[in-house]
């Protein structure tokens, strides 16, 4: 299953609100996961199952959408938010991951 | 809290076999329902599944690899390990071990805890 983010990167202030998409050439229901990557560090799972925050992420981060198209908001962004962002999809194996969303500081 | 930590030889040649191994601590392989996977990233891009080792020894592998690719557990020293073959440039990488996220008794397959990962180079 292919997976298309976009934009591939953005620019944006602190306090923005960001929204990254993920398009999958397959898919049902909510299989899918987003990651935060920072230089240098492995990634850090956000969400799962298309909108579950995973345990220690803070609130300002969600995701919706369902079958073949998903996002994930940024509603504030914070300092620390700068990072590069994956979706993966949870449908199918081979499981695989979009080519990444560079958040950049404008 | 569980920590994964991946070890093995920065560099490797061409034609040659890449062993790594991934230590697991706070938790024991003997509490079962664990998915141990491996994932890479070349270089400035993205991540790939190579696949994962269940808890019971059963594995799954990406098609794309799976001719050079094996996985096994050592339970009594939870650890978990990579062998694979015939490396070619295109193989150089930064390799990660991760959790499978189970949550009850479902498995997400999400990955929710990473080693800090192992950049492996293969060049003569």
């Amino acid at each position: 299953i292919q997976l298309t983010q976009s934009p591939s990167s953005l620019s944006a202030s602190v306090g923005d609100r960001v929204t990254i998409t993920c398009r999958a050439s397959q898919g049902y229901s909510n299989f899918l996961a987003w990651y935060q990557q920072k230089p240098g560090q492995a990634p850090k799972l956000l969400i799962y199952s298309a909108s579950t925050l995973q345990s220690g992420v803070p609130s300002r981060f969600s995701g919706s959408g369902s079958g073949t198209e998903f996002t994930l908001t940024i509603s504030s962004l914070q300092p620390e938010d700068f990072a590069t962002y994956y979706c993966q999809q949870l449908y199918a194996y081979p499981l695989t991951f979009g080519g990444g969303t560079r958040v950049e500081i404008k | 809290q569980v920590q994964l930590r991946e070890s093995g030889p920065g560099l490797v040649k061409p034609s040659e076999t890449l062993s790594l191994t991934c230590t697991v601590s706070g938790v024991s392989f003997s509490t079962g329902n664990y998915y141990l996977s491996w994932i890479r990233q070349p270089p400035g891009k993205g991540l790939e599944w190579i696949g994962y080792v269940y808890y019971n020894g059963a594995t799954n592998y990406n098609p794309a690899l799976k001719s050079r690719v094996s996985m096994s557990l050592d339970t009594s020293k939870n650890q978990f390990s990579l062998k694979l073959t015939s490396l070619t440039a295109v193989d150089t990488a930064v390799y990660y071990c991760a959790r499978v996220l189970v949550v009850g008794r479902k498995v997400i397959d999400a990955f929710d805890v990473w080693g800090p990962g192992t950049m492996v180079t293969v060049s003569s």
